[in-house]
């Protein structure tokens, strides 16, 4: 079975820094592609990056380039968001995503919380 | 970007009823749409890629069509447990971009 376990997540000030981890099982994770979509609270879906299988390629939002960065650790199945500089507007749940193919989301982690409040 | 618009917003329907949730992109997207269904503090769940395929598991009361920039998603006899927020995503280029959603509700 396909798991996807988001952790993280917190309070942070405007400002601030995170990462965001997604540790995978069930699936030769080494093998797929791997986003992060975020929902703000009572707002719809929002893609914001993606990585290629073995992370020599990224991917952006432009809402996100230049201050979150993804990666990935194949030899810990583990997907990885750092986020810098983070605003009020960066509130949202986080969700990893594992790709079948094409950019399709065929497995959703339960996702993790960010706040940005001082 | 492409613009993903879904209509109506919002739909409210009884068990049993045939429902259509209707996607336009704002330019053609051929068949790389896909429908994912997201219930209360749950992850969005995918129901139907490349346009027309279903996904493994997912009842067969579920059905979606179209290309270009016109697609739906039928349900065809509403269930109980189908009572919740229907998104449309395009695929076809990055970003990669939702519709704002159509919450269904029970009328």
């Amino acid at each position: 079975e396909v798991q996807l376990v988001e952790s993280g997540g917190g309070l942070v000030q405007p400002g601030g820094s995170l990462r965001l981890s997604c540790a995978a099982s069930g699936f030769t994770f080494s093998r797929y592609w791997m986003h992060w979509v975020r929902q703000a609270p009572g707002k719809g879906l929002v893609w914001v990056s993606r990585i290629n299988s073995d992370g020599s390629s990224t991917t952006y939002a432009d809402s996100v380039k230049g201050r979150f960065t993804i990666s990935r650790d194949n030899a810990k199945n583990t997907l990885y968001l750092q986020m810098n500089s983070l605003r009020a507007e960066d509130m949202a749940m986080y969700y990893c995503a594992r790709e079948s193919n094409n950019d399709i989301y065929s497995d959703w982690g339960q996702g993790t919380l960010v706040t940005v409040s001082s | 970007d492409i613009q993903m618009t879904q209509s109506p917003s919002s739909l409210s329907a009884s068990v049993g009823d045939r429902v259509t949730i209707t996607c336009r992109a704002s330019q053609s997207i051929s068949s790389y749409l896909n429908w994912y269904q997201q219930k209360p503090g749950k992850a969005p769940k995918l129901l139907i890629y490349a346009a027309s395929s279903l996904q493994s598991g997912v009842p067969s009361r579920f059905s979606g069509s179209g290309s270009g920039t016109d697609f739906t998603l039928t349900i065809s006899s509403l269930q109980p447990e189908d009572f919740a927020t229907y998104y449309c995503q395009q695929s076809y280029s990055i970003p990669i971009t939702f519709g704002q959603g159509t919450r269904l509700e029970i009328k």
